[in-house]
């Protein structure tokens, strides 16, 4: 597609439960990004993959977070056993290769809002 | 560790009026650094990206910044604001060879009649 696709936008779910939230990077970048962006906060480093390389996970803040991607397509970003503080903006972003060390720019979808009530 | 600090979290101004969003960041090391704005309710969009080369970089919407190493800076600056600009402004900088895109907490730019 022409741009980064997150589902849901919006997700309001209860504590406890496990949400997916899903992203289709543009195609033909290799690299994909998850972060959180919490209310009036900056954006939280989550996951990295780069092509069939393993991801780097160092950003899941515990084990109730994961994420999979599947070759260079879909990334699914899996929250289990929900809790408040998981409230938040998340949001994929997708570049050619590695954005940083080739300068490549960093394509952010719109996010998927995440409420835990 | 890389660090990316915004020392601004609200700046208010009026419309027409030059602005100035301040960015530090903590490495000795080659670093890439990037300007995002995020538009109420909006995705994140690149503004402008240092990667080498000149220290004044230009970008979309009449924005540009300033490589500074000495001062470990990277300041956005536009000249002439409009109500248009009024959104959330995120400084955030990739080490060399590093993965991850390490952002600043973000300035919320407010511009008023």
């Amino acid at each position: 597609g022409a741009g980064v696709s997150q589902s849901p936008s919006n997700k309001v779910t209860e504590k406890g439960k496990d949400v997916e939230l899903r992203c289709d990077p543009i195609s033909g970048h290799t690299a994909l990004y998850w972060y959180r962006q919490r209310l009036g906060q900056g954006l939280e480093f989550l996951i990295y993959f780069q092509g069939n390389s393993a991801p780097d996970k160092s950003g899941l803040p515990s084990d109730r977070f994961s994420a999979e991607r599947t070759g260079e397509s879909v990334s699914t970003l899996t929250i289990q056993r929900t809790q408040q503080e998981d409230s938040a903006v998340y949001l994929c972003a997708s570049s050619l290769a590695t954005g940083g060390s080739l300068g490549n720019t960093i394509y952010f979808g719109e996010g998927s809002w995440l409420t835990v009530v | 560790a890389q660090s990316v600090t915004q020392l601004d979290s609200q700046v208010p101004v009026f419309e027409e009026a030059p602005v100035e969003l301040r960015c530090n960041y903590s490495s000795s090391v080659s670093v890439y650094l990037f300007w995002y704005v995020q538009y109420p309710n909006q995705g994140l969009q690149l503004l402008l990206k240092y990667l080498s080369g000149s220290t004044l970089v230009k970008g979309i919407n009449g924005f540009e910044a300033e490589f500074n190493k000495s001062q470990t800076s990277f300041h956005l600056r536009k000249p002439s604001v409009h109500i248009s600009d009024t959104a959330e402004y995120f400084c955030a900088a990739f080490t060399g060879g590093g993965n991850k895109l390490t952002f600043g907490t973000g300035t919320q730019l407010k511009v008023e009649l």
